[in-house]
């Protein structure tokens, strides 16, 4: 139940296309959900954020889609660049805690 | 620009040696999490402290790793005897406060082989 299903594994899109990478979770406690964006070499950096009172967040070319009742939710990159090529990690963790459960992670590669 | 540092980058050890990680926070930031990354589990907490503090180390294989923060600037992990299944990639992390949707800011990693 503490678990964040995220698919695909990996993604290839052409540059100048919508990146799409959905999560599931099982855990209603669950109340906060950032994802994360992790370059060769590099830790894991906060891309973009959502609580579960809003359906969309967008920041820029990044949009996060949350589907309350179905308990899923997605992050969309529009108009993807080679330099977007990144691992992406979606996560969620419950109020009044600190643990942060991340999915398993998407290698995204955006062809030039 | 703040950021978390940690050392050694990379560690290659023998089988049975002990392992010790540092970890330096953003000055400032009273909460820090040690995480693992491997390409099997992906990344997982093992443990964090608030205010020097241990809050959680149930992701810690308690038998072989100790955590601790002797200062506020200052974050261990150590393994002792360390073993091949410990490869891994190992992440500090910092935050400003308790908050949960403070973001965690995350060193480079110590990428760790037992050999």
């Amino acid at each position: 139940q503490q678990q964040v299903k995220q698919s695909p594994q990996s993604l290839i899109v052409q540059k100048g296309g919508i990146s799409i990478i959905n999560c599931a979770y099982e855990n209603t406690a669950f109340d906060y959900f950032p994802w994360y964006q992790q370059f060769p070499g590099k830790g894991p950096a906060l891309l973009i954020a959502i609580r579960p009172d809003v359906s969309e967040k967008k920041e820029g070319r990044f949009t996060i889609s949350f589907n309350k009742s179905a308990k899923q939710f997605s992050l969309h990159i529009m108009d993807s660049q080679p330099g977007d090529s990144a691992t992406y990690f979606c996560a969620a963790s419950s109020g009044g805690g600190f643990k942060t459960i991340f999915g398993a992670g998407t290698r995204l590669f955006v062809k030039a | 620009d703040a950021r978390v540092t940690q050392t050694p980058r990379d560690k290659v050890t023998e089988m049975g040696q002990e392992v010790t990680m540092r970890c330096q926070p953003i000055l400032g930031h009273n909460t820090v999490f040690w995480y693992r990354q491997t390409m099997m589990q992906g990344l997982e907490l093992l443990a964090y402290f608030r205010n020097r503090a241990p809050l959680d180390d149930s992701g810690m294989p308690k038998d072989r790793f100790s955590a601790e923060m002797p200062d506020a600037t200052l974050a261990t992990l150590k393994i002792q005897p360390s073993e091949p299944r410990d490869s891994a990639v190992y992440f500090c992390a910092s935050a400003p406060t308790a908050l949960q949707d403070q973001p965690q800011h995350f060193g480079d990693g110590t990428r760790l082989s037992i050999l």
